[in-house]
């Protein structure tokens, strides 16, 4: 399977704690990006990645959180002293141009 | 003001009918636009993208008007399968915005 994949897919943590998700986009895709998506809501943008670049930050990701993508291949998006508000599924997406964003399942996160 | 709206739905229809759904966004400058679709508990995919001139796919018709900031999707001979949520999406400088989505349920 070529498609974007992403781990672990559900993860529940206790209020507080910190958890970290990883993003494998298709292989050769420079750009990756983070969403949120909460139940009955679109995909909540987050951030953006050209390569190992951030070049977007939504003004919504506060100091918890912070992305990474070292080698500009895999990304990891993670969440310090989690908030029940953290509850949500996280989605990324890759893509070659701004014409076709390709997703991954997603990352459900459940803060207790 | 949400950067991009959609109408609220949800659009129950049944199988045969046909369906509109519309989306207005907020950035003038924003260069490209795409309907994409999320069955339940799934990741979206892309659906079409949308051209200043139209464009059309099968049952599917997209139409853009960048005076009016308004994008909108038309489904004809709408059939089962085609139950799922329709997400607007508008992008600037590699930022896709999407909006909250419209829930369509096509009924036998």
């Amino acid at each position: 399977d070529t498609g974007v994949s992403q781990n672990p897919r559900h993860k529940i943590t206790k209020r507080g704690q910190n958890v970290t998700f990883r993003c494998d986009p298709i292989s050769e895709h420079n750009r990756l990006y983070w969403y949120r998506q909460t139940l009955g809501q679109g995909p909540e943008f987050l951030t953006y990645f050209q390569n190992e670049a951030q070049l977007e930050k939504s003004r919504l990701l506060s100091d918890r959180f912070s992305a990474e993508r070292p080698k500009g291949s895999f990304s990891t998006l993670e969440i310090q002293r989690t908030e029940q508000g953290d509850s949500a599924m996280y989605l990324c997406a890759s893509s070659l141009s701004p014409d076709r964003a390709y997703f991954g399942p997603g990352t459900r996160l459940t803060v207790t | 003001r949400k950067e991009v709206e959609q109408d609220p739905g949800p659009f129950n229809v049944p199988e045969g009918a046909t369906v509109a759904f519309n989306c207005t966004y907020s950035n003038s400058a924003s260069q490209s636009f795409f309907w994409y679709r999320q069955d339940c508990r799934k990741e979206p995919k892309l659906l079409m993208s949308v051209y200043s001139s139209g464009n059309e796919d099968g049952r599917f018709t997209a139409q853009l008007n960048r005076a009016s900031q308004y994008i909108s999707l038309l489904i004809r001979d709408s059939k089962l399968s085609d139950s799922a949520t329709y997400l607007c999406v508008v992008n600037f400088n590699n930022d896709m915005r999407f909006g909250a989505g419209t829930r369509l349920t096509v009924k036998p």
